[in-house]
């Protein structure tokens, strides 16, 4: 099976202006997950969507958004673009919800200048 | 909500030697507890998960052992190599907390492994 993609891989956006990541996971799957990935914060996560419903959302603000299409493939948006969402942003994928092993994509490189 | 701690945050190992990477856990009814490397530039990959019916796991040369007691696992790696050198995180779940923690992955901050040849 082919593994969890994410396009594009790299992002360069200047402030101010709005962004989105695609993700598609393993096929089969049906819970994908988003987390940002930073030097100083680590790995943290953003929200989790099952069934085209978000199950969880993490401590972020309003500007970032996701959604799941009925082929499981997610999307995330950030809106007002700040250069501290520079980041790696990373999708993983889940055969259900829950305790599920979860399959990490390559990531989505964003830089914002 | 849960908070994971990780120690420590650097590890260097000669070839052959053995590394331990310690992990706590606040939340008590968390339950699964997945290890993931991830080597520069890369995505990081399970290596080996646990869950909290059980108090240790092996593969190969990676072991995991739970004490959901003192709420700390640790991740066990004998007869290290070069290959081996990596940013390695610990995790925690609880898909119970509030009814709607589901799939939600707390990350410890990550130990950067090397080992010398």
């Amino acid at each position: 099976k082919a593994g969890v993609t994410q396009t594009p891989r790299y992002l360069i956006k200047t402030r101010g202006q709005q962004v989105t990541l695609s993700c598609s996971p393993i096929s089969g799957h049906r819970s994908v997950s988003w987390y940002q990935q930073t030097p100083g914060q680590g790995l943290q996560f953003l929200f989790e969507y099952f069934s085209e419903t978000q199950r969880n959302k993490g401590n972020f603000p309003g500007r970032f958004s996701g959604r799941q299409f009925s082929n499981s493939r997610s999307e995330m948006n950030v809106s007002t673009l700040e250069l501290g969402d520079s980041a790696l942003y990373l999708c993983a994928s889940s055969l259900v919800e829950g305790t599920d092993t979860q399959y990490f994509g390559p990531g989505t490189r964003l830089t914002v200048l | 909500g849960e908070n994971v701690e990780q120690h420590p945050s650097t590890l260097s190992v000669q070839e052959g030697d053995s590394a331990v990477i310690k992990c706590t856990y606040s939340d008590s009814a968390s339950n699964y507890f997945p290890w993931y490397k991830q080597e520069l530039g890369k995505r990081p990959q399970l290596i080996i998960d646990i869950r909290s019916n059980v108090g240790e796991k092996k593969d190969q040369r990676i072991a995991v052992t739970l004490n959901k007691t003192a709420k700390h696992f640790s991740l066990h790696i004998t007869e290290t190599q070069p290959e081996d050198s990596a940013v390695y995180f610990c995790a925690a779940s609880n898909p119970y907390a509030g009814g709607t923690s589901y799939g939600k992955l707390t990350f410890g901050q990550g130990t950067i492994l090397t080992v010398h040849p």
